[in-house]
């Protein structure tokens, strides 16, 4: 099938870390993504892992896959108000083809 | 660098109205994408282009065409708008098929 899963909300304190979590059911998924999206804007890409991969960090992100259990997580260390917005995860399956499969984001909010 | 630039950033119409929506890259893309964004629907991909002269549907392509001009514009084009078409309409481009989107920052339809 082909669906991808994320909670709708988050609220953490500024300095404290934030994980994002996401689940998708397709196991031929090959590439994962992760999108910010602040008021009034387009999806921004933050990163993406391939699916041969179990972490991938890039300064304060840490992109983690549990191919096991199909459970991506993004993990912002010291959270800024600046992060506060909406992430998408998402799955594409198979290099041939030029689907994307967008979970319904996630809101995080970051309080002083 | 302007990225993807879409035209107009809001837009309302009456129902049985017809408009299009402009797209443009400067960034020697091949793939571009036409989603829309609902509410607690993440985002659905309606029409995108592999590469210049090629079209394809996505997952909700009913109500809507598209025209790839060149290597840089994508439009996208409602024949007789409805009111569930009201929806935030990305346009988005990719340099291949794994590396992610660049998106524009939308387009905010409301029909009436």
């Amino acid at each position: 099938g082909e669906d991808v899963e994320q909670s709708l909300f988050l609220s953490v304190r500024e300095g404290d870390s934030s994980v994002i979590n996401c689940t998708y059911t397709d196991s031929s998924s090959t590439y994962l993504y992760w999108y910010k999206q602040e008021p009034g804007a387009g999806l921004q890409l933050l990163t993406y892992i391939f699916s041969n991969m179990d972490m991938k960090q890039d300064q304060r992100l840490t992109v983690l896959l549990n191919k096991k259990d199909k459970h991506l997580s993004l993990r912002i260390a010291d959270t800024q108000t600046g992060d506060s917005a909406i992430y998408f995860c998402a799955e594409k399956w198979d290099s041939g083809t030029y689907k994307y499969i967008f979970g319904t984001g996630t809101r995080l909010k970051v309080l002083a | 660098n302007a990225g993807v630039t879409q035209t107009p950033k809001f837009q309302v119409l009456k129902t049985g109205q017809s408009m299009t929506l402009q797209c443009a890259q400067d960034m020697n893309h091949n793939s571009m994408y036409w989603y829309r964004q609902d509410p607690g629907m993440g985002l659905r991909l309606i029409y995108y282009s592999a590469s210049e002269g090629t079209t394809d549907k996505g997952e909700v392509p009913n109500g809507y065409n598209v025209s790839r001009l060149n290597k840089r514009e994508f439009s996208l084009r409602l024949e007789s708008a409805a009111p569930s078409q009201t929806s935030v309409y990305f346009c988005a481009s990719s340099e291949d098929r794994v590396s992610g989107y660049t998106f524009g920052s939308g387009t905010r339809l409301t029909v009436v």
